[in-house]
């Protein structure tokens, strides 16, 4: 069974641009959940998406955005990058609910803004 | 914010050693408590889901224990080997929907 995938892996940003970043869940896996990991910091929960629907959000400005497919593919967009939005991205999916079953994490893009 | 805090930061220990971190939580409105070992360039790895206060959980020479009423987890690794060298991740849920990441702890084993 193939593992999450993400794309790009690594991606190059200037301050004031936006960035789009894909997922792709396990076969089967309906939930997808987005994380920034940045130096220092644990890893901070962005949204969750499950057939299409946000269902949880967390704590980021409105900048950050994502949706889903009807395919339970995955995307998470940035827009007006800012020098602080450096991170590693992760996303992680699971049959139906993240907080209780195992999440099973892609290998994440690391995303650079300068 | 939900506050998880995860102790020591980092570790450095011997090969053949045993060894233990500590992970606390909220003790209110707890859904689940979730263990990860993340190594270097690679992705978060899952070891254990635990959800009913009392739990204890075992992998190999890994195991976990759950104290939901006074919020706390334990993650114990025995006879330490170099391949454990990674950083330990716990996440608490309360909502089923979402987790809460420590910070975690970096632990490196020495031959």
């Amino acid at each position: 069974k193939a593992g999450v995938t993400q794309t790009p892996r690594y991606l190059i940003k200037t301050r004031g641009q936006q960035v789009t970043l894909s997922c792709s869940p396990i076969s089967g896996h309906r939930s997808v959940s987005w994380y920034q990991q940045t130096p220092g910091q644990g890893l901070q929960f962005l949204f969750e998406y499950f057939s299409e629907t946000q269902r949880n959000k967390g704590n980021f400005p409105g900048r950050f955005s994502g949706r889903q497919f009807s395919n339970s593919r995955s995307e998470m967009n940035v827009s007006t990058l800012e020098l602080g939005d450096s991170a590693l991205y992760l996303c992680a999916s699971s049959f139906n609910q993240p907080g209780q079953e195992t999440q099973y994490f892609g290998p994440g893009t690391r995303l650079l803004v300068l | 914010i939900l506050n998880v805090e995860q102790s020591p930061q980092s570790l450095h220990v011997q090969e053949g050693d045993s060894t233990n971190f500590t992970c606390s939580f909220p003790s209110s409105n707890f859904y689940a408590l979730h263990w990860y070992r993340w190594e270097t360039a690679k992705s978060p790895e899952a070891l254990f889901v635990m959800t009913l206060n009392g739990d204890e959980k075992k992998k190999g020479r890994i195991s976990a224990t759950l104290n939901t009423k006074e919020g706390y987890s334990y993650l114990y690794i025995k006879g330490s080997q170099p391949e454990d060298s990674a950083t330990y991740l716990c996440a608490f849920s309360n909502s089923g929907y979402a987790l809460n990441f420590g910070k975690g702890t970096s632990l490196l084993v020495t031959p």
